[in-house]
């Protein structure tokens, strides 16, 4: 039982470009969420899904999508990194809202 | 508007010596209160859930406890491996959201 698995751990990207964060998790959870977490914030809620084929903002979400298609799947795309973007994301799940949620061991993502 | 609030943000003990670390918030409506663990390069691990005022959990050397305004996380006679940052969280009343504290980063020097 892996819980909740992010890809990839680390990656390095230049200021423009494009990526996809991976989050899966084989927990039948309903709930999946993506977090930012920087020095001195805390962790800060980007996207949010409440089930297959849902998708909502939380506190921060200029400059991510994010897509569920699948109820084990959460996909946070970033289409024009900035550097602002510089940081450590948290996919978390819940089998419902309002209850802990289980994280997974986090991307570390740097913008040059 | 719904607020948690840790203190210290950080805290240096030495190895046996006890104290707590304090997590105040205000929520309309409490669902819940949960505590975590962070270890460096690690996503937050579950530890505790509290519901109501008054409750107490206990694991190993940690024991979470519960008012109506503030929960404490008492570390008695801590161990190295008790090092790492404790978050505390609270659902929203309206939402299916979560509001994290910033953290207590808790180092205990052997």
């Amino acid at each position: 039982n892996a819980g909740v698995t992010q890809t990839p751990k680390f990656r390095v990207l230049k200021t423009g470009q494009s990526m996809t964060l991976l989050c899966a998790q084989d927990m039948n959870h309903e709930y999946m969420y993506w977090y930012r977490q920087d020095p001195g914030m805390g962790l800060r809620l980007i996207h949010y899904s409440v089930g297959e084929g849902t998708t909502a903002k939380g506190e921060v979400p200029d400059g991510y999508n994010v897509s569920r298609l699948k109820k084990q799947n959460f996909l946070l795309g970033l289409e024009s990194a900035a550097p602002s973007q510089t940081s450590v994301y948290f996919c978390a799940s819940s089998y419902l809202g309002g209850q802990p949620q289980h994280f997974g061991d986090g991307t570390r993502l740097s913008i040059l | 508007e719904d607020q948690v609030t840790q203190s210290p943000e950080a805290l240096r003990l030495q190895e046996g010596e006890s104290s707590s670390l304090n997590c105040s918030y205000t929520v309309s409506g409490l669902r819940g209160l949960f505590w975590y663990r962070q270890d460096p390069g690690k996503g937050p691990e579950f530890l505790f859930t509290l519901y109501s005022a008054g409750e107490e959990k206990e694991k190993e050397r940690l024991k979470a406890t519960l008012t109506k305004k503030e929960s404490f996380l008492h570390i008695t006679a801590p161990k190295p491996e008790d090092s790492a940052t404790y978050l505390c969280a609270v659902p929203t009343y309206r939402d299916d959201k979560i509001i994290f504290g910033k953290g207590t980063r808790l180092h205990i020097l052997p």
